[in-house]
């Protein structure tokens, strides 16, 4: 079993500033099975990345999914207040899907 | 676009089993997809228990293996979830979402349920 690894837990940033996310796998990954999720608090996940780098609908340019192998990056260049939650990787393998246990970012 | 909905008792009791229902609208359950069931815990992060396709092939995660059961209706356009011997650790809101190509791109806004006596 694949488990994603998230880094950091909490990350404190200001509106305006660029975060980067990260997500390792134990072992190396197809990029269509890497996905990025944000959460909100009372209400469920979203989907922001899929296949490592494609944006899901209606998900703003600011946001950006990058990396292979074992090694990603969700990376939001310009901070707005809105942004300021949870965030999942997961990842897919044969009918099966995990998730990481997220970062959580606050604001500074 | 497609909207889901959960619904299912808030309370269960411990050894009991946890019944879900899952009310597909905006687009027919018998499309090409897979419909999964998610499972988050207080304070942890999401937790895949199962998925299932319209003509009824199902996967479920061996975590939940031997007590899930999901099954669908087409009559009614929802797919159910049911997890027996349930106990406090099943204390948790349960997401049903629509599977995209190897991810969930529409979630349900989920079903809190506590298991206590």
């Amino acid at each position: 079993e694949i488990v994603p690894t998230q880094s950091p837990g909490t990350l404190s940033l200001s509106p305006g500033e660029r975060a980067t996310l990260s997500c390792k796998t134990s072992q190396s990954i197809s990029n269509k099975y890497l996905a990025w999720y944000q959460q909100k608090p009372g209400q469920a996940p979203r989907l922001l990345i899929y296949g490592v780098s494609n944006r899901a609908t209606g998900i703003p340019d600011r946001f950006s999914g990058s990396g292979s192998g074992t090694d990603f990056t969700l990376t939001i260049s310009r901070l707005e207040p809105e942004d300021f939650a949870v965030y999942y990787c997961q990842h897919y393998d044969t009918s099966f899907y995990t998730f990481g246990q997220g970062t959580k970012l606050e604001i500074k | 676009q497609v909207q889901l909905q959960e619904s299912g008792p808030g309370l269960v009791k411990p050894s009991g089993t946890l019944s879900l229902t899952c009310a597909v609208s905006g687009g027919s359950i018998s499309n090409d997809n897979w419909w999964s069931w998610v499972r988050q815990s207080p304070g942890k992060g999401p937790e895949w228990i199962g998925e299932i396709h319209h003509i009824r092939n199902t996967n479920y995660s061996p975590s939940f293996k031997g007590r899930v059961t999901i099954s669908l209706d087409k009559s009614k356009n929802q797919f159910s979830l049911n997890l027996t011997s349930v106990t406090a650790a099943d204390t948790a809101v349960f997401y049903c979402a629509k599977n995209g190509a190897f991810n969930m791109d529409v979630w349900g806004k989920g079903a809190s349920v506590t298991v206590s006596s």
